[in-house]
């Protein structure tokens, strides 16, 4: 069953907006939450990531905001561009003998319209 | 710097054909990934590895298998392939537990179709 809930499936947000994506999990044993980006027939690559000690992290327009109680965390996108465009993923993952291998969310359309 | 390379990009296979998707990387990573991506369900892992000559299973392993006879290659075979294993393909990679960086790196993924 899918970990990590991700939503909404799809944003539309004007250019110079705050897209906002929100991700869910149940496994309090997560301790590492990356979010990635995917643009059409790329791989995902690493935009931010966040651990459960900190509840903020920002890194240019892009910011995490961290929930540990409620298990939730939110990607927010300040001053959205059109070259933000792209599908967004969160994921968590377990630091453990078996890897870092990531659970991901479903995904998130990003579509920053000019 | 290549960083994580998959090999073919496209493939078209009939089913019941085998065939072996090929990662390579140039990091020095102990971990590598193979995951598939379909519409509306994110990334789901099929098999892993923690080094070389070890592998694991993951969310989605049926149909697959998996070998890690060197450090810098991942391979993922399919010994009869059903049309529910067209999907594209991503390997990743990614530093050993206790390092600093966890990042994990993907490569540019292969987009297969089994008819």
């Amino acid at each position: 069953q899918q970990q990590v809930k991700q939503s909404p499936q799809s944003l539309i947000v004007q250019k110079g907006g705050i897209s906002i994506i929100n991700c869910a999990y149940e496994n309090t044993a997560f301790d590492y939450f990356p979010w990635y980006q995917q643009f059409p027939g790329k791989g995902p690559a690493l935009l931010i990531a966040i651990r459960p000690d900190v509840s903020e992290k920002k890194e240019g327009r892009f910011t995490i905001s961290f929930n540990k109680s409620a298990k939730q965390f939110s990607l927010h996108i300040m001053d959205s561009q059109p070259g933000d465009s792209a599908t967004y993923f969160c994921a968590a993952s377990i630091n453990s003998n078996s890897g870092y291998a990531l659970n991901f969310g479903k995904g998130t359309s990003l579509l920053v319209t000019p | 710097n290549a960083g994580v390379t998959q090999t073919p990009k496209f493939r078209v296979l009939k089913t019941g054909q085998s065939m072996t998707l090929l990662c390579a990387q140039d990091m020095n990573h102990e971990y590598m990934y193979w995951y598939r991506q379909d519409p509306g369900m994110g990334l789901r892992l099929i098999h892993y590895s923690v080094g070389e000559g070890t592998t694991a299973k993951g969310e989605v392993p049926d149909g697959y298998n998996v070998s890690r006879l060197k450090k810098q290659n991942f391979l993922l075979g399919l010994e009869s392939a059903a049309p529910s294993q067209t999907s594209v393909y991503f390997c990743a990679s990614s530093y050993s537990r206790g390092a600093m960086n966890t990042e994990a790196f993907f490569g540019q993924g292969t987009r297969l179709t089994v008819v």
